[in-house]
């Protein structure tokens, strides 16, 4: 069963706009990690928040965990047109464990 | 990072025929995942490839349906057995050492089954 909710299903921007999606899970974790998948290609990994951590950052991206409302956001600043894909959360129990994922958000960002 | 390759990227096969998929990882990893990924869905695990011992499947997944080997730390292959057009989907392997917690996965298998 799926671990995860994604919100929103779906997320249309313009280019230059930051876009943020929301991720809740209902069990304990060890880790959260968040891909991006470009129309049904393989994913691709983007960042690993760990249980004790709260925010990290990669370049225009930035991600938050709050483990009492179990949930975790990806930010994505000043947008473009190449982010356009699906991203997913999925999270483990263990560290190298296995990952259950939320349902994705869509993102379409229009140049 | 480990590179993950997948063969082959994608196949369109009959039904009652079976497929297998290759998944091979440049370095030693200590654990493989096969997971699948329906038409506009997420991805759902489907087993965990031991090696040298019989895969652990998840819920809703039978060893009868996909067979899954481990031979060594780098190599896995998933099949998919007599095929039905419920079958179409994106198969994908992972992987991820125990020290890394990081899950790289391949570039996935699209299959349709007609």
């Amino acid at each position: 069963s799926q671990q995860g909710e994604e919100d929103p299903q779906a997320l249309s921007i313009q280019e230059g706009e930051n876009a943020t999606m929301n991720c809740s899970y209902k069990t304990s974790i060890n880790n959260l990690q968040w891909y991006r998948q470009n129309s049904g290609r393989g994913l691709v990994h983007l960042i690993l928040i760990r249980s004790n951590e709260r925010e990290k950052h990669s370049g225009r991206l930035r991600v938050t965990l709050d483990t009492s409302k179990k949930s975790s956001s990806l930010l994505i600043t000043a947008s473009r047109a190449a982010d356009t894909a699906s991203y997913f959360c999925a999270t483990s129990q263990a560290a190298g464990n296995k990952l259950t994922f939320g349902g994705g958000t869509r993102v379409l960002v229009k140049p | 990072s480990a590179v993950i390759s997948q063969k082959p990227s994608r196949d369109i096969c009959q039904r009652g025929t079976s497929l297998t998929i290759q998944c091979q990882v440049d370095s030693q990893v200590t654990m493989m995942f096969w997971y699948r990924q329906q038409p506009g869905q997420s991805l759902t695990l489907i087993a965990t490839a031991n090696q040298g011992s019989e895969a652990t499947y998840e819920s809703g997944f039978v060893i009868d349906k996909f067979p899954i080997s481990r031979p060594n730390l780098t190599f896995s292959t998933l099949t998919v057995s007599n095929m039905s057009p419920e079958d179409s989907s994106i198969y994908l392997c992972s992987g991820n050492s125990r020290s890394q917690e990081t899950q790289y996965f391949g570039p996935g298998t699209r299959l349709l089954v007609l």
